[in-house]
């Protein structure tokens, strides 16, 4: 699975949007950008995945650029709850390798 | 509501005592996991199954033992062998093997 890069850590207002950045420039063709987040001392939960085109769901949108080598996370109107770190994971579907890689991810902080 | 259970959220054990971890699914998923967490890491494989009767070794099975005679239900045991036990471990499931996992609430274990 292509590796991953994320900030330490982001600060983001209440009610405003936040944008998580991952690079990922040796992604593979056939390889899909997955978000999970983990609030403290909980399961990590997931959030959104993707391969090529932009991803809308009712918790987040996923933006990746065209050359598949960064994409873009985004939580329209962040809240308190969404403080927690959040993880980009990049690996194939459907394949022998099963086990999800987790980074160190972004600690993002909902401020009020 | 749909979903993956784990009981008990915590756990104290003895050191050189066995202990088991229950993890419950009721979405008909055919694979589970697990994995283990330490303060500040990543989540590392210990078993998976991508279907009933059957399990692999993850990354780091030694001291663990598992069973899946049923589609629901994925029990990890840690025996006396685990020489570092205490840890966060997380059950997670998903439709079929590779595709999207979806994590439980987690077990803290913790060795006196």
């Amino acid at each position: 699975d292509a590796k991953t890069t994320q900030p330490t850590s982001m600060d983001c207002a209440e009610g405003r949007a936040a944008n998580l950045p991952c690079n990922h420039s040796t992604i593979s063709g056939n390889e899909y950008v997955y978000w999970y987040r983990q609030i403290h001392s909980q399961g990590p939960q997931y959030i959104i995945h993707g391969l090529k085109n932009n991803e809308t769901n009712e918790m987040a949108s996923l933006i990746i650029t065209e050359d598949r080598k960064s994409s873009t996370l985004i939580l329209p109107h962040a809240t308190l709850r969404d403080t927690a770190v959040y993880y980009c994971i990049v690996r194939v579907s459907d394949t022998g390798r099963r086990a999800l890689t987790f980074g160190s991810g972004t600690r993002l902080q909902v401020q009020p | 509501d749909g979903g993956i259970t784990q009981s008990p959220k915590y756990l104290f054990r003895k050191e050189g005592q066995n202990v088991t971890l229950s993890c419950e699914q009721n979405l008909n998923h055919d694979a589970m996991y697990w994995y283990r967490q330490d303060p500040g890491q990543g989540l590392r494989l210990i078993y998976y199954s991508q279907i009933v009767n059957d399990f692999q070794k993850g990354d780091i099975a030694e001291g663990y033992s598992v069973s899946r005679e049923k589609k629901e239900s994925f029990p990890l045991t840690v025996t006396s062998a685990q020489k570092n036990p205490t840890a966060f471990y997380l059950c997670a499931s998903s439709p079929s093997s590779g595709s999207t996992q979806y994590f439980g609430p987690g077990t803290r274990l913790t060795v006196l």
